[in-house]
């Protein structure tokens, strides 16, 4: 199956700073990659679609110049969370699909937002 | 997308057999069901998927009934480490860029 590798698990920052989360593919190239949020106690909501060389696709609601997502390498996406506030403050997880006729989702370690 | 629905919690004890059943009533004909595991603080994980009738790998069953219309994850003989959320999701699995939506989740506390 497919690895997924997030980094960093864990990031603290001012209030008004940007940050970067990458999630590489380790395994195989992957054209699409998925980027969920999740608040503490609830489910997984999904944000944004990452569709290698091409614009990302958000869900409704979600703002797209505040959650900038890049996918410039079939290995790798990036989520940058810009001027980040505290109600930013979150567990973002990275997945993408396996590839054959299962399509599972397999899923990064996720990574800890605390804006202070 | 097909929606799902599931109890929000259930509790269990060491050694019994916990089933739990989502409900997507309007699953379409390509779609599979999967369900997945999450422990806090951690991203989800793949334990069983399927199409139809019953599933079985070496950490639990799935049962679907002919109409599709909803599906029963069945652990056996749990332990105090199967305490986590499950969630079930239904979605096409050949179209790899196809997005899946997650539900509310079922959240299994097992007590000793």
């Amino acid at each position: 199956g497919a690895v997924v590798s997030q980094h960093p698990s864990r990031v603290i920052c001012k209030s008004g700073t940007s940050v970067k989360i990458e999630c590489r593919s380790l395994d195989f190239q992957a054209t699409t990659m998925f980027w969920y949020r999740q608040f503490p106690k609830q489910s997984l909501m999904l944000m944004a679609t990452s569709n290698e060389g091409s614009k990302a696709t958000y869900e409704q609601g979600v703002e797209k110049d505040k959650f900038l997502i890049n996918h410039a390498s079939l290995t790798l996406s990036t989520l940058t969370v810009t001027s980040a506030h505290p109600e930013d403050s979150s567990f973002y997880i990275c997945s993408l699909r396996g590839q054959g006729h299962t399509g599972e989702l397999f899923f990064g370690e996720g990574s800890r937002l605390t804006v202070l | 997308l097909a929606k799902t629905t599931q109890p929000i919690s259930m509790d269990s004890y060491e050694g019994q057999e916990v089933n739990i059943t989502c409900s997507h009533n309007n699953i379409a004909t390509n779609d599979y069901i999967t369900w997945y595991q999450q422990f806090p603080s951690q991203g989800p994980r793949f334990i069983i998927q399927g199409y139809k009738t019953k599933v079985t790998n070496e950490v639990a069953s799935l049962f679907i009934p002919a109409d599709r219309k909803s599906s029963t994850l069945s652990l056996p003989r749990v332990s105090l480490s199967d305490t986590a959320v499950y969630y079930c999701l239904v979605g096409d699995a050949a179209n790899q860029g196809g997005k899946l939506i997650f539900g509310q989740g079922t959240e299994l506390s097992v007590k000793p």
